[in-house]
């Protein structure tokens, strides 16, 4: 069955700084995509990155970063400088090849504190 | 396009009533899928539309709900006798082909059963 572990349910970090948020997957297929969505408090999900598990490059957008690992089948986020906007509700996702219902984690809530 | 569009976007209805959601997905998007999350939790997969045929449906969508997507456009989730465990927020998705690729979500219908 497949699974998605985010142990952080919240953190709270001062503006500028820089965060981490885990997630942790399950999954027996050998292809598959990851996600990661952003929840504001308007309560939209805003898709932030889909990642193929064939391709382990970390990847850099502006401020935010993630890391694939396959190895420890985590593939965690990392934001840098911190700003208020970013406080939110950050889902992390999995789905497979066949019918892409996508499995969320239980998210982690960001407050980021000015 | 101005992106998935769901309707209404609060309901407020009480026990034992009939409600009604409908979604309208990006119009070139053969699919659409039917999520609900409730407080504190991460979306879960309710359901998916290749185009008319309806293709999965979880286990949490009991007897009293029904989706259809006649000819392949707009979807609508209908939820007979609600319960007060219905109350949750139901976001719908749209995507134009297999891999989850365009993946793409509605800002949601929220339900409160009173």
């Amino acid at each position: 069955a497949q699974k998605v572990t985010q142990a952080q349910t919240e953190i709270s970090v001062v503006e500028k700084e820089d965060v981490t948020l885990d997630c942790v997957y399950e999954t027996r297929d050998t292809t598959y995509y990851l996600f990661w969505y952003k929840q504001p408090p308007s309560g939209e999900l805003v898709f932030l990155i889909r990642r193929n598990s064939f391709d382990e490059q970390n990847e850099i957008s502006g401020r935010y970063s993630w890391n694939f690992q396959k190895s420890t089948s985590s593939f965690n986020f990392t934001i840098t400088a911190s700003q208020v906007v970013d406080s939110a509700v950050y889902f992390c996702a999995l789905s497979d090849l066949v019918d892409d219902k996508i499995i969320f984690g239980k998210g982690t809530r960001l407050h980021i504190l000015p | 396009d101005t992106g998935v569009s769901q309707d209404p976007r609060h309901k407020i209805t009480k026990r034992g009533q009939n409600v009604t959601f409908r979604c309208d997905p990006i119009s070139e998007h053969n699919r659409l899928y039917w999520y609900r999350q409730t407080l504190g939790q991460g979306p879960e997969f309710l359901t998916y539309f290749q185009n008319e045929a309806q293709l999965e449906k979880s286990r949490l969508l009991s007897d009293r709900f029904s989706a259809e997507r006649p000819k392949g456009s707009f979807s609508t989730l209908e939820i007979q006798r609600t319960e007060q465990g219905d109350s949750a927020m139901y976001l719908c998705a749209s995507s134009p082909m297999e891999g989850a690729v365009g993946y793409t979500f509605g800002s949601g219908t929220r339900l409160t059963v009173v």
